[in-house]
């Protein structure tokens, strides 16, 4: 039974570019869930979607946007990168309702 | 954003010692949960605690929830090797809709066992 699956699993980019990450959940998990967790820091979450739709929004610039797709799956898109933009982004699932996040192994951005 | 205090960042054990480590808030959790990271890995989650006051038990891992609703500890009972790792805690509130909602974590700590 596969986990939660990121990719890719690190990405360089330059100052002002565009990134998009990708999350597939556990199976029978239908939410999705994203964390920025900087160097030394607990993660922080960005957001989440639930039935296709941004559910909760955590304090993070429209430049982060994300989308669910019907399969359940989830990307995460980030605009205008910046330097303080390079963290581990972590993608999370769970069955609405029920208790308990899968976390996935992220994806390690470093923007330069 | 907010984070739960955890401190200190680092702890230092030997092999087979006990080791405890506390979170607080200043704001009330309905779940408290503990987390182990290993490097180049997600969180993985430990225990989860769901009711204030309750003790339980996984393994050598013993967490508690404090009747406050702004506290939990962890108790690593006869550490191993294996046991290093960055130990985060996360609080969780549940929504009126009954929806699951976000996880707030603390720093972590970061544990290391000497053989």
């Amino acid at each position: 039974d596969a986990g939660v699956t990121q990719s890719p699993t690190h990405l360089i980019k330059t100052r002002g570019q565009q990134v998009t990450l990708r999350c597939s959940p556990k199976s029978g998990h239908d939410t999705v869930s994203w964390y920025q967790q900087a160097l030394g820091q607990g993660p922080q979450f960005i957001f989440q979607y639930y039935e296709e739709e941004e559910r909760q929004r955590g304090n993070f610039p429209d430049r982060f946007s994300g989308h669910q797709f019907p399969n359940y799956s989830s990307e995460l898109n980030v605009n205008a990168l910046l330097l303080g933009d390079s963290a581990l982004y972590l993608c999370a699932s769970s069955a609405q309702g029920a208790g308990g996040y899968t976390f996935g192994s992220g994806t390690r951005l470093t923007v330069v | 954003g907010q984070q739960l205090n955890q401190s200190p960042q680092s702890m230092f054990i030997q092999e087979g010692e006990d080791v405890s480590m506390n979170c607080t808030s200043s704001s009330i959790f309905n779940t408290w949960l503990w987390y182990k990271q290993d490097p180049g890995e997600g969180p993985v989650l430990l225990i989860a605690l769901y009711k204030a006051g309750e003790l339980t038990s996984n393994g050598r891992l013993t967490a508690q929830f404090g009747i406050t609703r702004k506290d939990s500890f962890l108790n690593i009972s006869a550490s191993i090797p294996s046991d290093v790792g960055i130990y985060f805690c996360a609080g969780q509130r549940t929504l009126y809709t009954g929806a699951n909602s976000k996880l707030t974590f603390g720093k972590g700590i970061t544990l290391s066992v000497r053989p």
